[in-house]
């Protein structure tokens, strides 16, 4: 069990630019999820896969972000013209059904 | 909806006690309690599920009241490994993910 692995664990860059983030999860876990934390606050519920089905998406998924899971397996975020309001670190989760939910490191973003 | 955590913040000195208290407006069906430190993603405590049993591993240990919609993680004879910040995660009866709390940032100094 390698645990969630994100990549990359730090991204700086201009506003404007779109960048990607991979999470791999636990290798049995059916569910993924997307997570937002920024300083001082608790993490923001983005969105949540089931294998490769995207069943929910936060409000706060503008039409700016999207999430793929293409084979149920890894996940990717993308941010398209990222704004500095975007800055925050993107924490991917997963568990197997509802059961405990893991959380990988965490990708930083800065937008300058 | 966020539940509410109290208090914000904790000073302890090692080897006092804490309790740090999880409250939602919502019914629920689990709750989880993650430790995080500073940079570092949030780790997994523990989960108290709804008619399940009180937690407990180590001194660290956790209450869930289902009918008050409440959860308490109690700390006891705190180490200065134990500081870092506690967030609740409930997990509403119906909903797909866990809503966190703001956190409660736990001190211990020697």
């Amino acid at each position: 069990d390698t645990g969630v692995s994100q990549d990359p664990r730090h991204k700086i860059t201009k506003r404007g630019q779109n960048v990607t983030f991979r999470c791999d999860p636990i290798s049995e876990h059916n569910r993924l999820y997307w997570y937002r934390q920024t300083l001082g606050q608790g993490p923001e519920f983005l969105t949540y896969f089931q294998n490769e089905a995207q069943l929910e998406k936060s409000r706060l998924l503008s039409d700016r972000f999207s999430a793929e899971r293409p084979k149920g397996s890894f996940s990717t975020l993308e941010i398209q013209r990222t704004e500095q309001g975007d800055s925050a670190m993107y924490l991917c989760a997963s568990s197997l059904e509802a059961d405990t939910i893991y959380f990988g490191e965490g990708s930083w973003l800065t937008v300058v | 909806q966020q539940p509410v955590q109290s208090p914000q913040a904790v000073i302890l000195r090692e080897g006092e006690d804490a309790v740090i208290n999880c409250s939602s407006s919502k019914a629920l069906y689990s709750v989880h309690w993650y430790r995080q430190k500073h940079g570092e993603a949030p780790v997994f405590l523990m989960i108290l599920l709804k008619g399940g049993e009180q937690k407990g591993h180590d001194k660290i240990s956790a209450s869930f009241n289902e009918k008050k919609q409440q959860s308490s993680l109690y700390l006891t004879a705190s180490q200065l490994s134990y500081s870092g910040t506690y967030f609740c995660g409930t997990d509403e009866i119906g909903a797909n993910n866990l809503f966190f709390g703001t956190g409660t940032r736990l001190t211990v100094i020697p």
